[in-house]
């Protein structure tokens, strides 16, 4: 069982408005990413983070931010909504590759993002 | 960035056949990792691969990871009605800025009836 948890489930929202989506892990895991998803398709990914204070932009371009301030937490922010933005968005965590541990990614159970 | 190209698109099939999707890569990876997606939710991991030439089972799938490194498969025998949903493959980077990155297939959309 994953411990990985994304709020809000849904968000319905105006355009212009700034949004956080929330994304918390309690495996310890350093390593955190975001994914956007268009329903059906492939995932993209628009963030990672190795770690605390780590982040880099992903493989699609996003005008969304992120921080890692917290191990457990990886917040995504838009500072103003747009239509464009809605899709879903997934984030997953993962432990470190040298470490004894797995390196499977588990993913939380993502935000569907509208924006009206 | 890296790609992976994962085929079927799509399959119909019968309840009871048996399903065979794959992917393929021109990178290497250190990790294949197979997933399930059904709609709305986020993906399920199903097998992780971690050696080349590694033969894994879970129930009724089953997944290797390619010799080459740059690929793998996921076979599932005697499909049912539940197996219905989207089937990813991920590839975790072997090194260079691709290193412990996550990328995935395009998905294989698996449809079985009764």
């Amino acid at each position: 069982e994953a411990d990985i948890y994304q709020t809000p489930r849904y968000l319905v929202i105006g355009t212009g408005k700034k949004i956080t989506l929330e994304c918390s892990q309690t495996m310890g895991h350093d390593k955190m990413y975001w994914y956007q998803q268009d329903p059906g398709m492939e995932l993209h990914l628009i963030h990672y983070s190795y770690g605390v204070n780590s982040t880099e932009k992903g493989d699609l371009s996003s005008e969304s931010t992120v921080s890692r301030i917290r191990t457990e937490h990886f917040p995504l922010t838009l500072e103003s909504a747009r239509p464009s933005h809605t899709s879903q968005y997934l984030c997953a965590s993962s432990a470190s590759f040298f470490g004894l541990m797995n390196t499977e990614a588990f993913f939380g159970q993502g935000t569907r993002l509208t924006v009206v | 960035g890296q790609q992976l190209n994962q085929s079927p698109q799509s399959m119909f099939i019968q309840e009871g056949e048996d399903v065979s999707m794959n992917c393929t890569s021109s990178s290497i990876f250190n990790t294949w990792l197979w997933y399930k997606q059904d709609p709305g939710e986020g993906p399920v991991l199903l097998i992780a691969l971690y050696k080349a030439g590694e033969l894994t089972s879970n129930g009724r799938l089953t997944a290797q990871f390619g010799i080459t490194r740059k690929d793998s498969f996921l076979n599932i025998s005697a499909s049912i009605p539940s197996d219905v949903g989207i089937y990813f493959c991920a590839g975790q980077g072997a090194g260079g800025t691709s290193y412990g990155k996550l990328t995935f297939g395009q998905g294989t959309i698996l449809t079985v009836h009764p």
